[in-house]
C-alpha cells in the first residue's frame, strides 16, 4: 500500500532564509508525487509534481522540490521565504504500480515565515 | 469555468441524522473523489469514482456512501451521522491521466452533535 510521511508538524523560518519542508514516501511501483498548499478555510491548490526526469522539479510561486529514490525522499525546497508563504503544506503520492487511482496525502506541515 | 464546487459549504447535523454532499465539476473530469481533512491527520480518502456508474473504497469509507450517476457529479451521503463524522469534506477531480494534479473545492464543513 502507498503512504507519506511528513515528519515534521510545523516548519519556521524567517524570511529571506531558505526553507525545506520533508516528505518521504512509500509505493510498490513508480512514485508520482505532488505538493500542495493550503491556505485557510480554502481547499488545496497545486504547487508541483514529480512524474519523471529531472530530480529538480520547479513549480508555483519559487517552489521546487527534490526527488530521491534511493531515500524515498520529495522535499520542498525555496530558496527564499517570503511571510505570505506561510500555509498548509501537504506531500501526495500516487502508486504507478496499482494503477494509479488513488492519491494518499501525507499529514500536512504548517509553514510559518516570521518577517 | 467555476471548477470544483462544493454544496453545502456548513453544516450541523445532529446524531442520526442524514444528509448529502453535492460536488460538480464543469471541466470533464473522469476522477473525483471524497476526502475528510481532519487535524493532525492530513486528507483521508473516503470513497472514490474512475468514472460514471462506477464507485470505490479508499481509506475510510465506513459511514459513507457515494453514486456518481452523472459523469460531472459526486454526491456523498452520510446516513445516519456520528460525531466522529465532524471533519471538513473535500471533494476533488482530475483527468484520467496518471501525472494529472487534482482540482479540489473549497470544502465542506460538517458538525455532527
Amino acid at each position: 500500500a502507498q503512504s507519506v510521511a511528513q515528519p515534521e508538524d510545523q516548519v519556521n523560518v524567517a524570511e529571506g532564509n531558505p526553507l525545506t519542508v520533508k516528505c518521504t514516501y512509500s509505493v510498490s511501483g513508480n512514485p508520482y508525487l505532488f505538493w500542495y498548499v493550503q491556505y485557510p478555510n480554502r481547499g488545496l491548490q497545486f504547487l508541483l509534481k514529480y512524474i519523471t526526469g529531472d530530480n529538480l522539479v520547479k513549480g508555483s510561486y519559487g517552489f521546487e522540490a527534490e526527488f530521491n529514490k534511493s531515500q524515498t525522499s520529495f522535499h520542498l525546497k525555496k530558496p527564499s521565504a517570503l511571510v505570505s508563504d506561510s500555509a498548509l503544506y501537504f506531500c501526495a503520492v500516487r502508486d504507478g504500480g496499482t494503477g494509479g487511482f488513488k492519491t494518499i496525502f501525507g499529514a500536512g506541515t504548517r509553514l510559518f515565515v516570521k518577517a | 469555468n467555476a471548477g470544483v464546487t462544493q454544496t453545502p459549504k456548513f453544516r450541523v447535523l445532529k446524531t442520526g441524522q442524514s444528509m448529502t454532499l453535492l460536488c460538480a465539476q464543469d471541466m470533464n473530469h473522469e476522477y473525483m473523489y471524497w476526502y475528510r481533512q481532519d487535524p493532525g491527520m492530513g486528507l483521508r480518502l473516503i470513497h472514490y469514482s474512475v468514472g460514471e456508474g462506477t464507485t470505490a473504497k479508499g481509506e475510510v469509507p465506513d459511514g459513507y456512501n457515494v453514486s456518481r450517476l452523472k459523469k460531472q457529479n459526486f454526491l456523498l451521503g452520510l446516513e445516519s451521522a456520528a460525531p466522529s463524522q465532524t471533519s471538513v469534506y473535500f471533494c476533488a477531480s482530475r483527468p484520467q491521466s496518471l501525472g494529472s494534479p487534482l482540482h479540489f473545492g473549497n470544502g465542506t464543513r460538517l458538525t455532527v452533535t
